[in-house]
């Protein structure tokens, strides 16, 4: 059972948009509608932003989006806003009932 | 809105047992998932396991043989028990609200170190 592939860095511009990619197969990412993804601020505690593939917690901009094509998951984040910096990290349900993390992806606003 | 406190000691000695507690307010511990995750210093996170509302737990495969996750509804807790601990279990451990398919809120983390 391997962790999620996730860049381990991704970058772009306020105002921009920018796209992590999570990679797994089909026995967690492919293979279930249970992936989510989590921002988390140097310091803080996980905050989710995304669950079950697309959906946003309410509270969540809508800047804020995720999707899935085959074994992989993104999340784009539209707008970049200086406060987008933080790791991001994606998660899913695994066969045999267990929970899968992504490395984590550190996001930088230039 | 639910809110998650950990606590525990944040020193344990090499081969001894890591014991936290997560006490949840706004809440109560019978209904939902409850998981417990780490994070060890500059590291990604971990997914160690959850227990379910009726009380049945699955652990990370790699963590299982060392690991007992438990509820105490009197006290509206759930807890955390890592056996033999060394050194790489050195982390910062979260308490969170969900189990399987997603976890929607979390503890703000307690660092445990083991150390000698």
């Amino acid at each position: 059972q391997s962790a999620l592939t996730q860049p381990p860095s991704a970058s772009g511009s306020r105002g921009q948009s920018v796209t992590i990619s999570c990679t797994g197969t089909s026995s967690d990412v492919g293979g279930y509608s249970y992936v989510s993804w989590y921002q988390q601020h140097a310091g803080k505690a996980p905050k989710v932003i995304v669950y079950e593939v697309t959906k946003r917690p309410s509270g969540v901009p809508d800047r804020f989006s995720g999707s899935r094509s085959g074994n992989t998951a993104s999340l784009t984040v539209s707008g970049l806003q200086v406060e987008d910096e933080a790791d991001y990290y994606c998660s899913s349900y695994a066969r045999s009932s267990t929970v899968l993390f992504g490395g984590g992806t550190k996001l930088t606003v230039l | 809105q639910v809110q998650l406190q950990e606590s525990g000691p944040g020193l344990v000695k090499p081969s001894e047992t890591l014991s936290l507690t997560c006490t949840v307010s706004g809440g109560s511990v019978s209904s939902y998932y409850w998981s417990w995750i780490r994070q060890p210093p500059g590291q990604g996170l971990e997914w160690i396991g959850y227990i379910s509302n009726s009380g049945n737990t699955n652990y990370n495969p790699t963590l299982k043989s060392r690991v007992a996750i438990s509820v105490d509804t009197s006290k509206n807790q759930f807890s955390l028990k890592l056996i033999s601990v060394t050194a790489a279990d050195t982390a910062v451990y979260y308490c969170a609200r969900g189990g399987l398919f997603g976890l929607d809120s979390w503890g703000q983390g307690t660092l445990a170190t083991v150390s000698s």
